[in-house]
């Protein structure tokens, strides 16, 4: 079964500055896609960025970049230049290309971000 | 314009209620999914529907019971409510099962057993 590792339950950052989130998985498959997802107080889920696993570059969306190492199976997410509206749990989560594993999002336990002013 | 609604958002009962959460998406979408989040904030699937047949039942209790009418509701039913089940119940959908295809969450539900 897959596995979605978060090491870090909580982390704070100052405003402006940059940080890193960690995320471990293990998975049989070659093929997959990786997710992080933000959810600040209000409750909702918002998708901040996708990876696939086929592609060797990483993946960037305005001030959130990831570090994809397939081999070590590991997927980090770096937010630039922090912002208050930040601050909120993110979920890393794996999802399979096939065999059922595509139709759900596997998810870490999450990491507590906190941006200070 | 709510992509994927849900109702309620608050839902407070007594042990032993049953009770329904709905969910409907103007997505377009054919897949629709429920997740349920503990009070540790541990998200995780209970089911996945594709063209309102059901694709994923991840060994949840036969208390809860999905239905799915159409493509764009799927809902939540749960007999002889515990204390255990009270959590926030996400509903979901995307376009079939690519796995590069977003899910877009409803806003949750949050069930409190008393």
């Amino acid at each position: 079964a897959q596995t979605v590792t978060q090491s870090q339950p909580e982390m704070s950052v100052q405003e402006a500055e940059t940080v890193t989130l960690s995320c471990t998985y293990d998975t049989s498959e070659n093929n997959y896609y990786l997710f992080w997802y933000k959810q600040p107080p209000s409750r909702q889920m918002i998708l901040v960025i996708r990876q696939e696993a086929y592609k060797q570059q990483n993946a960037t969306e305005n001030r959130f970049s990831v570090n994809f190492q397939k081999a070590a199976k590991s997927f980090s997410l770096k937010i630039s230049d922090s912002q208050l509206g930040d601050t909120a749990m993110y979920f890393c989560a794996w999802r399979g290309r096939s065999g059922g594993s595509n139709y759900k999002l596997t998810f870490g336990k999450g990491t507590l971000l906190t941006v200070n002013p | 314009d709510t992509a994927v609604s849900q109702t309620p958002k608050y839902l407070v009962t007594q042990m032993g209620n049953d009770k329904s959460i709905k969910c409907e998406q103007n997505l377009g979408h054919d897949t629709m999914y429920w997740y349920k989040q503990d009070s540790k904030k541990f998200l995780k699937i209970m089911f996945s529907y594709n063209n309102k047949e059901l694709i994923i039942n991840e060994t949840v209790p036969n208390r809860f019971s999905p239905k799915s009418p159409d493509k764009a509701h799927l809902n939540l039913h749960i007999n002889s409510l515990e204390l255990g089940d009270s959590a926030v119940y996400f509903c979901a959908s995307s376009q079939g099962g690519q796995g590069r295809n977003e899910q877009f969450f409803g806003p949750g539900t949050r069930l409190t057993v008393l």
